[in-house]
């Protein structure tokens, strides 16, 4: 079975300090693994994918298979970033649905 | 707003009724996706359509609840007998074809069982 682990439900960092946010999952196969993220009063929305290897508003996160983790993280926090961050896993390209985990809050403090 | 849209947005019920909620996905995806989410989890898959197909059912779906996409466009979820247990917010998403991964999700209902 399918499983994401997000260790942190709450993660408060200074603006302009570097941000990790932890994703473990498990899975015996290849998944395909994604970041969601929800900005206050607005929609669940994809940060970024790891086959795309592309950086989005400056978050990166690069799969880990021998770790199985797929850490996101930015070399420095803004505002806008605090949201609740969603790691997500589908167990083929072009499946069907996804995995989700429970979620971390980041604030950023100005 | 030309996202996708889901009616009503809250909902009040008492125990042992049934409700009914819709999506309109936006119009040219043909996938549909039903999830719900309840406090201090992430979405959970419910069930998946591709156009009026419904191809994929979680084990979460019990026979209480049954989804619809009648014309391969707009789709309801029907909740009969609702248990307290059923309190959560129901969120539909939508993607286009061969593009799974990239769901578009709508506002979302938030049950609330009394």
């Amino acid at each position: 079975a399918q499983r994401v682990t997000q260790p942190e439900k709450l993660l408060s960092v200074f603006k302009g300090a570097p941000v990790e946010l932890k994703c473990n999952y498990s899975y015996s196969g290849s998944p395909e693994l994604f970041w969601y993220v929800q900005y206050s009063r607005q929609r669940l929305q994809l940060l970024l994918r790891h086959i795309s290897r592309e950086s989005i508003k400056g978050f990166t996160a690069d799969l880990n298979k021998g770790e199985t983790s797929f850490h996101l993280k930015k070399p420095f926090a803004q505002e806008e970033d605090s949201a609740m961050y969603y790691c997500a896993l589908t167990r083929q390209t072009g499946a069907n649905n996804l995995f989700f985990g429970t979620g971390t809050r980041l604030t950023v403090i100005p | 707003d030309t996202g996708v849209s889901q009616d009503p947005r809250h909902k009040i019920t008492k125990r042992g009724q049934n409700v009914t909620f819709r999506c309109d996905p936006i119009s040219e995806h043909n996938r549909l996706y039903w999830y719900r989410q309840t406090l201090g989890q992430g979405p959970e898959f419910l069930t998946y359509f591709q156009n009026e197909a419904q191809l994929e059912k979680s084990r979460l779906l019990s026979d209480r609840f049954s989804a619809e996409r009648p014309k391969g466009s707009f789709s309801t979820l029907e909740i009969q007998r609702t248990e307290q247990g059923d309190s959560a917010m129901y969120l539909c998403a939508s993607s286009l074809p061969g593009g799974g991964e990239k769901l578009f999700f709508g506002s979302g209902t938030q049950l609330s069982v009394l």
